[in-house]
């Protein structure tokens, strides 16, 4: 099984800021990563998938990055309705798909 | 408009049994594949099964074969998971998932099914 490992578990981030989340594959997915977010009481929605390609609808400010076993969300301008969970997710494997444990972005 | 609508809330006891749906529209149901997601209270997710409604293919993932069952009616384009006997650890957050059955990820979340199981 290929294990995600999300850092850090939770980020504090002000209105306006930069947040950058990171996620690891314990070995290569190339870049079946997905990204997703979670607001409290909603079901995860797709934000990113190959990495760095926004799904439909998703604001330019957030945008993926990385290949192999490392990879990044950057959320460029925070607006309040960004402060969620955001789950990493590889798609390597089928159908043998994992998560990472999470990154919650809270309000500074 | 793709669309996966999810049975409502269960509270049930220990040793009972269940069945929960995810009823699929704006899309041909036989052509992709619907998936189950778990969500423990405060949890991550972790992926349980899937099933190809065209054909009923179905695959668990290790840590769920044999706890659940994962079935779909094509004539009402609706797949089903289902319990026989409930313990109070399936206390969860179960969601159904479309995926197209490539290497790619789940593009369309349910509402999600809220399951208590207490004595």
């Amino acid at each position: 099984e290929i294990v995600m490992t999300q850092s850090p578990a939770t980020l504090s981030v002000s209105p306006g800021e930069r947040a950058t989340l990171s996620c690891r594959a314990s070995q290569s997915v190339s870049s079946n990563l997905a990204w997703y977010q979670q607001k409290p009481g909603q079901a995860p929605r797709l934000l990113i998938y190959g990495a760095s390609i926004r799904a439909t609808g998703i604001p330019a400010r957030f945008s993926g990055s990385g290949s192999g076993t490392e990879f990044t969300l950057t959320i460029s301008i925070l607006q309040s309705e960004d402060f969620a969970v955001y789950y990493c997710q590889q798609y390597n494997n089928w159908p043998a798909w994992t998560f990472g444990q999470g990154t919650k972005v809270e309000i500074k | 408009e793709v669309q996966l609508v999810q049975s409502g809330a269960e509270v049930k006891k220990p040793g009972e049994s269940l069945k929960i749906s995810c009823k699929g529209s704006g899309y041909s149901f036989t052509s992709y594949w619907i998936g189950w997601v778990r969500q423990m209270p405060g949890k991550g997710l972790e992926w349980m099964g899937i099933i190809y409604p065209g054909d009923s293919d179905t695959r668990y993932s290790p840590s769920f074969q044999g706890q659940v069952t994962i079935s779909a009616d094509k004539s009402i384009s609706t797949a089903y998971l289902q319990w026989s006997s409930l313990k109070a650890s399936d206390t969860a957050m179960y969601y159904c998932v479309r995926h197209d059955g490539r290497q790619s990820p789940f593009d369309y979340w349910g509402q999600g099914t809220l399951v208590t199981v207490s004595s």
